[in-house]
């Protein structure tokens, strides 16, 4: 399992573009990323995933480099209700592996 | 979409006494199920796996006899906390692994014991 890295808070303004990038330099040949959003007393939700270049939904997207040691989720116009925590997961999901949660990125929007 | 229920929401409950909680993938079938705990600002901890009709395997440190983990079909599994302590007291979580490796979250349930 890929170890990430992400910043541990981050604060920004309504309306905004939010982009958090996570490293993860191990990423094997397999991963794909994945990103989870959780509301405090709620399970985590799923957001995005991707393995290269960039993936877009109604809610976020996801860019890739072309190494794939790290990864950037762009949340576009947030809102005060994006306040939450951000988690990336790396792992491959053609086998049975163990979700390991990282520490996660607090992001706070402010009015 | 695929969905996860989560019972009870919330729990208070004497020290000593035994908990369970349940887990449901309401419309489609859980190959795995994963729990997790977690405390205030804190991220979520993988307890154990299991796998429908076998014994779960549990990570390093988590006590198998004081979470007792049930995984009877392939959309139901259940955590038991054993004789609860306060120390017991956290965020539970459970995840259900669908065949398309798709993972989808309970809503928790929030365990205090006093």
């Amino acid at each position: 399992l890929a170890k990430t890295t992400q910043p541990i808070s981050m604060d920004s303004y309504e309306g905004q573009e939010v982009n958090i990038t996570c490293s993860h330099n191990n990423i094997a040949t397999n991963d794909y990323i994945t990103w989870y959003q959780q509301f405090p007393s709620q399970g985590p939700r799923f957001i995005i995933q991707g393995y290269k270049t960039k993936v877009t939904n109604e809610v976020a997207s996801l860019f890739i480099p072309a190494d794939r040691k790290s990864s950037t989720l762009s949340l576009p116009r947030v809102s005060l209700s994006d306040t939450a925590v951000y988690y990336c997961l790396v792992g491959d999901i053609g086998r049975d592996d163990k979700i390991i949660f990282g520490k996660g990125t607090r992001l706070h929007i402010l009015p | 979409g695929a969905v996860v229920s989560q019972h009870p929401s919330w729990v208070i409950c004497k020290s000593g006494t035994s908990v369970k909680i349940e887990c449901r993938s309401l419309d489609f079938q859980a190959t795995t199920m994963f729990w997790y705990r977690q405390f205030p600002k804190q991220s979520l901890m993988l307890m154990a796996t299991s796998n429908e009709g076998s014994k779960a395997t549990y990570e390093q440190g988590v006590e198998k006899d004081k979470f007792l983990i049930n995984h009877a079909s392939l959309t139901l599994s259940t955590l038991t906390v054993t004789s609860a302590h306060p120390e017991d007291s956290s965020f539970y979580i459970c995840s259900a692994r669908a065949r398309d490796r798709r993972s989808t979250f309970g809503s928790g349930t929030r365990l205090t014991v006093v």
